[in-house]
């Protein structure tokens, strides 16, 4: 089955740049998904890109898919605070339902 | 914008006994989903169901699980006889034909 990873942890201090990243092992994916999870809270679809973008930019967040490397990655530009929270990489499979096989989750802390 | 919405945010249950966890997905999503989270542990996909029928299932979905769509807003899981690790943050999520995947704030089930 597909098999997502992602490094655990990752701090920055406000204001830096956050970088994400997540490697997957199914290629045949239309499109991958980034959510966020804050402290007991739910799963935020942050933003997705189609497998046949290299790059989509959606304010502060910027998404780089390498599909040859299957690597995908997320930026945050100018981490707050408020973005301390898990990052997950999804990977629907590529069946007409669309199950989605999470990574592992990337505990971003913001240092102030 | 539209949310996923997921009752009872918690729910506390003694071993053996029934649950039904409520979920009400986006109107004029086609695709749902129930997913879980075992505490520190990744999310993992249980089931997803379409056109009135499941139409894929985990190995964790086994015969104790069954899903539910009573009256066509309604999407329930229902847990026969819980066990104590069956204890988890359990997801509900619905997807339209676009690819954005929304999921609600989940429902924490603990087990005694």
């Amino acid at each position: 089955g597909e098999d997502v990873e992602q490094s655990l942890f990752l701090s920055v201090r406000e204001g830096d740049s956050s970088v994400i990243n997540c490697t997957y092992t199914d290629s045949s994916s239309t499109y991958l998904y980034w959510y966020k999870q804050e402290p007991g809270a739910g799963l935020q679809l942050l933003t997705y890109i189609f497998s046949n973008m290299d790059m989509k930019q959606d304010q502060r967040l910027t998404v780089l898919l390498n599909k040859k490397d299957k690597h995908l990655s997320l930026r945050i530009a100018d981490t707050q605070t408020g973005d301390s929270a898990i990052y997950f990489c999804a990977v629907p499979n590529s069946g007409g339902y669309q199950k989605v096989t999470f990574g592992t989750g990337t505990k971003l802390q913001v240092i102030p | 914008e539209p949310e996923v919405t997921q009752t009872p945010s918690h729910q506390v249950t003694q071993m053996g006994q029934e649950v039904i966890l409520r979920c009400v997905p986006i109107s004029n999503h086609l695709y749902f989903y129930w997913y879980r989270q075992i505490l520190g542990q990744k999310v993992e996909f249980l089931v997803s169901f379409y056109n009135n029928e499941i139409s894929e299932k985990s190995e964790i979905f086994d015969d104790q699980f069954s899903v539910e769509r009573p009256d066509g807003s309604n999407f329930t899981l229902k847990i026969r006889s819980t066990k104590l690790e069956d204890s988890a943050m359990y997801f509900c999520a619905s997807r339209g034909q676009v690819p954005e995947a929304f999921f609600g704030q989940g429902t924490r089930l603990t087990v005694v």
